[in-house]
């Protein structure tokens, strides 16, 4: 009973270098979000993806980049990674469209460090 | 700019009090406001959620008022444990017509201390 798996739990990158912060998850959800926790602000939302070859920006999307091959993973990127990346990053995905009756399921965060 | 304001960021309890953490929004067309916790290291899980039709809602020790004509909703936790010791996230959906996504916006999260 997995749910939804985040890979790796910490990283150290330098200014400038490239990453991708994986996330699958085995329950079938068609929706899937990429979000940012930075101390004392709350959850952002970056990506998110209404099912596979579908994705759209959140709230914070520049500096990052989405792919929706299959239903089970939803990988994000980084390009040119920056200090203002430093963040806790979670995937969660759902099932339905709403909220009500669809809550969302979160991995256990990725911790990023960009020096 | 916050969609959901949430207060405080920090907040101490002793063991066997009442924990109360507050939230407020603007928008009317929110139409779900779940609660989130989290535990260090691990990612937001949902504890209680109210739709704003109903001006409570009681899941064992833990409970939401909400105040829709004040634009507020705020989680109770009774008696509250060590255990209970988290981070506190209040939140608020919204599902746009002409949009396939539901959206969810998170306030700023109350770190909770129950001392034993």
């Amino acid at each position: 009973n997995a749910g939804v798996t985040q890979t790796p739990k910490f990283r150290i990158l330098k200014i400038g270098q490239s990453m991708t912060l994986q996330c699958t998850q085995d329950m079938n959800h068609n929706y899937m979000y990429w979000y940012r926790q930075d101390p004392g602000m709350g959850l952002k939302l970056i990506y998110y993806s209404v099912g596979a070859g579908i994705t759209d920006k959140g709230e914070v999307p520049n500096g990052y980049n989405v792919s929706r091959s299959t239903t089970e993973d939803f990988p994000l990127r980084l390009e040119l990674a920056a200090p203002s990346q430093t963040s806790v990053y979670f995937c969660a995905s759902k099932q339905g469209a709403t909220f009500i009756n669809s809550p969302l399921h979160f991995g256990n965060g990725t911790r990023l460090t960009v020096t | 700019q916050q969609q959901v304001k949430q207060s405080p960021q920090s907040l101490i309890v002793q063991k066997g009090g009442i924990s109360i953490i507050n939230c407020a929004y603007e928008n009317t067309a929110f139409d779900y406001f779940p609660w989130y916790q989290q535990f260090p290291g691990k990612g937001p899980a949902l504890l209680i959620a109210i739709r704003p039709d109903v001006s409570e809602k009681k899941e064992g020790r833990f409970t939401i008022s909400f105040n829709k004509s004040a634009k507020q909703f705020s989680l109770h936790i009774m008696d509250s444990q060590p255990g209970d010791s988290a981070t506190y996230f209040c939140a608020a959906a919204i599902f746009s017509r002409g949009s396939t996504l539901g959206r969810l916006y998170f306030g700023r999260g109350t770190q909770l201390t129950v001392w034993p």
